[in-house]
């Protein structure tokens, strides 16, 4: 089974900041990987597939990198309402998916 | 609008059933699979499995075989996540995610609010 880790698994940032998440996969996925924002009661919503594709309507200020076994998500200028959890998941074992732990995302 | 509504809340005792709905609209329902996803309490997303809309096939991770049970109905464009002999650690939120593919890359794009089933004495 593909295992997958993130880090860390909480930040505290202030507005404006540049924040960046990383995911690893326990084995190579290529460009399998998916990204979800998570806010409180709330449904997971679709930011980035296929590693680095931004989902239409996800704001520009997010971005994904990476293939193989370690991915990131970047922020590049946090804003109030990215304040939430962000969960990678895996599809290259598809029709099984993985999620990473989450990482969760604060004011400082 | 292309959506997934799912049924409200539910308490159940131990031991007892209970049956989630997930209803699609603003889209060919049989034209996209439907995963199930659970968050337990305070947890992070734990996907369970998902049905072939078109044929009504489940496929059940490890850990969600015996218990659980996905169906679905195309007459209404409603799919079910049903579970039996309920415990408590089966409390959590359940969410119904429509799958899409690009590129052979699957990915959950519409998500439905969630169903909280709370299993308590």
């Amino acid at each position: 089974d593909i295992q997958m880790t993130q880090s860390p698994s909480s930040l505290s940032a202030s507005v404006g900041d540049r924040v960046t998440i990383t995911c690893r996969a326990s084995q190579s996925i290529s460009n399998y990987l998916n990204w979800y924002q998570q806010k409180p009661g709330k449904a997971p919503k679709l930011l980035i597939y296929a590693a680095s594709s931004l989902q239409s309507g996800v704001p520009s200020r997010f971005s994904g990198s990476g293939s193989g076994t370690d991915f990131t998500l970047t922020i590049s200028s946090l804003q109030p309402e990215d304040f939430a959890t962000y969960y990678c998941q895996q599809s290259y074992s598809t029709p099984r998916f993985t999620f990473g732990p989450g990482t969760k995302v604060d004011i400082k | 609008q292309v959506q997934l509504v799912q049924s409200g809340s539910e308490l159940k005792k131990p031991g007892a059933s209970v049956k989630v709905s997930c209803k699609a609209s603003g889209y060919t329902f049989s034209s996209y699979s439907i995963n199930w996803v659970r968050q337990a309490p305070g947890q992070g997303l734990e996907w369970m499995g998902w049905i072939n809309t078109n044929t009504g096939n489940p496929t059940y991770d490890q850990g969600f075989t015996g218990r659980f049970v996905f169906s679905s109905d195309t007459s209404v464009s409603t799919t079910y996540l049903q579970i039996s002999s309920l415990k408590a650690e089966d409390s959590a939120v359940y969410y119904c995610a429509r799958a899409l593919t690009s590129s052979g890359v699957w990915y959950f794009d519409l998500w439905g609010r969630g169903t909280l089933v709370t299993v308590s004495s």
